[in-house]
């Protein structure tokens, strides 16, 4: 079965950075892109980028250009997203989820159990 | 940015009811419109995607139509394991953007 497994939740300083994992089995791991979003706290969900397993530069949201890296390695079947400068809004849920359908287009089918970060001095 | 508006940002219904929830979109996505359900502490839960298509196991009572800028998503008759939040998201181009999120509620 599909499945997307995260890394445990992180509580870190501000201006530190944080990496999270996301560890796919159950599919092929390089036919389908992987996707981040997040969640603050009582807020909705807001897309970071997406990275395309099989090559390719990943895609950032305009807001979080600069502080977001998005990575793939094959042979372990793990996406990773690292946010750096981290400031207190950044407190949030983060998932990794897996992409379906045309190219970027498509939706979302299966999504990791989310990891929460806490940024706090 | 394609900016997602739902309507309304919460409601309260009984089971049994017939629910819709709108979503409008700031400009064409085609038909590139995904509802997703989100109970407290969960991820979300892909339920429709591309404006109509039922994804596997989600009940039948879940339906989604429209185009271009205007979406909806209903549910025919409300069951108890259905009060949730509910978001739409276009992913006509990114950055893929959901709307803010309909609380659905118990009357």
């Amino acid at each position: 079965q599909v499945q997307l497994v995260q890394s445990g939740a992180e509580v870190k300083k501000p201006g530190a950075s944080v990496k999270i994992s996301c560890k796919a089995s159950g599919y092929t791991f390089t036919n389908y892109y992987i996707h981040w979003v997040r969640q603050a706290p009582g807020q909705g969900l807001e897309w970071m980028g997406l990275v395309n397993p099989s090559g390719g530069t990943p895609t950032y949201a305009q807001k979080f250009q600069g502080r977001v890296t998005v990575t793939s390695d094959t042979s372990t079947s793990t996406v990773y997203m690292e946010l750096s400068s981290l400031r207190s809004e950044d407190t949030a849920v983060y998932y990794c989820a897996r992409g379906r359908g045309v190219l970027v287009a498509g939706y979302y089918d299966y999504w990791g159990q989310g990891a929460l970060v806490t940024v706090s001095s | 940015d394609i900016q997602m508006t739902q309507s309304p940002s919460s409601l309260s219904a009984s089971v049994g009811d017939r629910v819709t929830i709108t979503c409008r979109a700031s400009q064409s996505i085609s038909r590139y419109l995904n509802w997703y359900q989100q109970k407290p502490g969960k991820a979300p839960n892909l339920l429709i995607y591309t404006t109509s298509s039922l994804q596997s196991g989600v009940p039948s009572r879940f339906s989604g139509s429209g185009s271009e800028t205007d979406f909806t998503l209903t549910i025919s008759s409300l069951q108890p394991e259905d009060f949730a939040t509910f978001y739409c998201q276009q992913t006509s181009t990114t950055p893929h953007t959901f709307g803010q999120g309909t609380k659905v509620e118990i009357k």
